[in-house]
């Protein structure tokens, strides 16, 4: 049960895109369809991002999208507005446990 | 609106035991399956534990394996999570949230309630 692996921190301008990568095996990420990311501001409990790879819940701006390649998922998110700025993580299911990733700061310039 | 409301987080010494307890609101609960998910102080977030809709099935991450019981009463809409043997390194902010349905489908965390802080000292 590894952690799946995320870089430290990403930044871009407002109105840029970033992408931010989770890394995992084929026992996780690679295994499975079932990645999921969570928003999470300063003090606040997380917030669902994107689910089953790349879907989106009813109500999280369309800015936000998921991808999967092979062990790596990633997400983007574009024209980057100031209240994007949070932390972000990966999920992913992995034979009846979950993981997730290290975590990503997200800080817009 | 579906709601999770955790307590029971205190300050309790090493070797010691706690209960948590998040009760939930808003949707049926005995439908879904549910998770704990802890976050030590300025760290990510940990899976710990996830329990079935009808608390038949229960699985553990390797950290609290052995130490901690998830259980649910679902006629009082409840879950709890049982921690024995607690370490320096069980303090954190310990969150429940909604797990997959009654069929197995939705392996994501949503919603989450605002968490319960354990503090293991001495």
């Amino acid at each position: 049960q590894s952690a799946l692996t995320q870089p430290a921190s990403v930044s871009g301008s407002p109105g840029q895109s970033i992408t931010i990568s989770c890394t995992g095996t084929s026992s996780d990420v690679g295994g499975y369809n079932y990645v999921s990311w969570y928003q999470q501001h300063p003090g606040k409990a997380p917030k669902l991002m994107i689910y089953d790879v790349s879907n989106r819940p009813s109500g999280v701006s369309n800015r936000f999208s998921g991808s999967k390649s092979g062990n790596t998922a990633s997400l983007t998110i574009s024209g980057l507005q100031a209240e994007d700025e949070a932390d972000y993580y990966c999920s992913s299911y992995t034979s009846s446990s979950y993981v997730f990733g290290t975590g990503t700061k997200v800080t817009v310039l | 609106e579906v709601q999770l409301v955790e307590s029971g987080g205190v300050v309790v010494q090493p070797g010691g035991s706690l209960r948590l307890s998040c009760a939930a609101s808003g949707f049926t609960f005995d439908d879904y399956a549910m998770h704990w998910v802890r976050q030590a102080p300025g760290k990510g977030l940990e899976w710990v534990s996830l329990i079935s809709w009808d608390g038949g099935s229960t699985y553990y991450a390797d950290s609290v394996k052995g130490r901690f019981t998830i259980s649910r009463d679902n006629s009082k809409n409840s879950l709890y999570l049982q921690m024995n043997s607690l370490r320096a390194e069980d303090t954190a902010l310990y969150y429940c949230a909604k797990g997959p349905n009654y069929y197995g489908s939705g392996n994501w965390f949503d919603p989450w309630g605002q968490g319960t802080l354990v503090t293991v000292s001495s």
